[in-house]
């Protein structure tokens, strides 16, 4: 069975700190790394899908990098803002375009 | 990237009683996929839709409990049968975006009572 863990769980930043959290996923029949944030009543926004080990992509303040041979990407946000809010998944793609997600980690910004 | 309307957006429904949550898209697609989120969990595959034949359900999933219906390229529906409290959790249809990203509907918030 394949796991995508997603740590932490939650997370409450003041607002203008920077912050960063996990995700760890399968090191073998790598194929993509997903990112996506979901605020309350909106549809899931894709952020970025890395593919390459070393990988590391940007937009705006947030960024993520990408580690395969070890199975984790981090997701950084830089000087927190209160729309930054949202909850914050990853999902794992198989060599056979197979999707696993993790369960997210809830990010709550305080002003 | 394609445009998903789903609806609706939430519903309180009684235990024993079926909910069909539809999807909108404002272009063709030849796949669209249904997922769960029940609380605190990851979200699931529920069943891939494809227009013109019978949508393909991921283990732990069946027809009976999910009915799919995909009428044409850019429409699906999901029906949420004799639900329980169990069935409680968001509901998303999603399809293929650019460089292997997906596009999401808003989502449909269910409780069953």
């Amino acid at each position: 069975i394949l796991n995508v863990e997603q740590s932490p769980q939650s997370l409450h930043v003041q607002e203008g700190d920077s912050t960063n959290f996990t995700c760890s996923f399968p090191s073998s029949n790598f194929y993509a790394l997903h990112w996506y944030r979901w605020e309350t009543a909106k549809s899931p926004e894709a952020l970025f899908v890395m593919t390459l080990n070393g990988d590391e992509k940007k937009k705006g303040r947030i960024s993520a990098t990408l580690n395969t041979k070890e199975g984790y990407s981090y997701l950084y946000i830089k000087g927190s803002q209160p729309e930054d809010s949202a909850t914050y998944l990853c999902a794992f793609m198989d060599s056979n375009y197979q999707l696993i997600w993790g369960a997210g980690t809830k990010l709550i910004i305080k002003p | 990237s394609a445009v998903i309307s789903q609806k609706p957006s939430r519903d309180i429904c009684q235990r024993g009683t079926s909910l069909t949550i539809q999807c909108q898209v404002d272009s063709q697609v030849t796949m669209m996929f249904w997922y769960r989120q029940q609380p605190g969990q990851s979200l699931t595959l529920i069943a891939t839709a494809n227009q013109g034949s019978e949508a393909t359900y991921e283990s732990g999933f069946v027809i009976d409990k999910f009915p799919i219906s995909r009428p044409n390229l850019t429409f699906s529906t999901l029906t949420v049968s004799n639900m329980s409290p169990e069935d409680s959790s968001i509901y998303l249809c999603s399809v293929v975006a650019e460089s292997y990203g997906y596009t999401f509907g808003s989502g449909t918030r269910l409780t069953v009572v």
